[in-house]
């Protein structure tokens, strides 16, 4: 149980397109979302909390309007990279957390982002 | 603000011998949690351990278990005969409680755990 799966597994895009990760709960119903994001030999920096049905809480320095984030259902949340540029490359990771629990966060397997 | 350290960038252990990886955290919160994360190359993160704060005993699961030294402020993890597959990115974290109850996680620079064989 507590599966998490995240799509695409990897995407490659053009600078300045948008691309759009899911992140989608499988077998539990998830309030809260989180992204992150890794760059190479580099720990998890969170970018945003998702609570269902109301607006991303964004970590200091992680601009809004370039990551957007919508957590429109219990068990999806998605995030949009608009205008991608290369320096947006990296591995983006969600985690949900179930209801029912205070604590336990259950990562999705990721997704890796190259932007040329 | 919490905060997590970890301060051994790489370790090598030889196959089927026991490793310490070290953690310490800083918070002025009573009440808060620990944990540990396994990051193969693969990329997914994978529970491995969790201590609470009131906990009086160390947490074990399996061949892992935490020494946890709340004066000390240190979690460190301990992997008992280990074994190939132990090799990955290995990450402490804590249980930050948001301003919106969100209970995020802030995570350590990580090790990285090479086992020989």
């Amino acid at each position: 149980g507590a599966v998490v799966s995240q799509h695409p597994s990897w995407v490659i895009c053009k600078s300045g397109t948008s691309v759009k990760i899911e992140c989608r709960s499988l077998d539990f119903q998830a309030t809260t979302m989180f992204w992150y994001r890794q760059f190479p030999k580099q720990s998890l920096m969170l970018m945003a909390t998702s609570n269902e049905g109301s607006k991303a809480t964004y970590e200091q320095g992680v601009e809004k309007d370039k990551f957007l984030i919508n957590h429109a259902s219990l068990t999806l949340s998605t995030l949009t990279v608009t205008s991608a540029h290369p320096e947006d490359s990296s591995f983006y990771i969600c985690s949900a957390r179930i209801i029912v629990t205070s604590y336990e966060q259950y990562f999705g397997p990721g997704t890796r982002l190259t932007v040329t | 603000a919490q905060k997590i350290t970890q301060t051994q960038p790489g370790m090598f252990v030889q196959e089927k011998e026991a490793v310490t990886l070290d953690c310490t955290y800083d918070t002025s919160d009573q009440s808060y949690g620990l944990f540990w994360y396994k990051q193969p190359s693969s990329g997914e993160m994978i529970f491995l351990i969790y201590q609470g704060s009131y906990d009086e005993q160390n947490a074990t699961e399996g061949r892992y278990s935490l020494n946890f030294q709340k004066a000390r402020k240190s979690a460190n993890l301990v992997i008992s005969a280990s074994q190939l597959g132990d090799s990955a990115m290995y990450f402490c974290a804590m249980r930050d409680l948001g301003g919106d109850s969100s209970y995020k996680l802030i995570f350590g620079s990580g090790t990285r755990l090479l086992v020989r064989p």
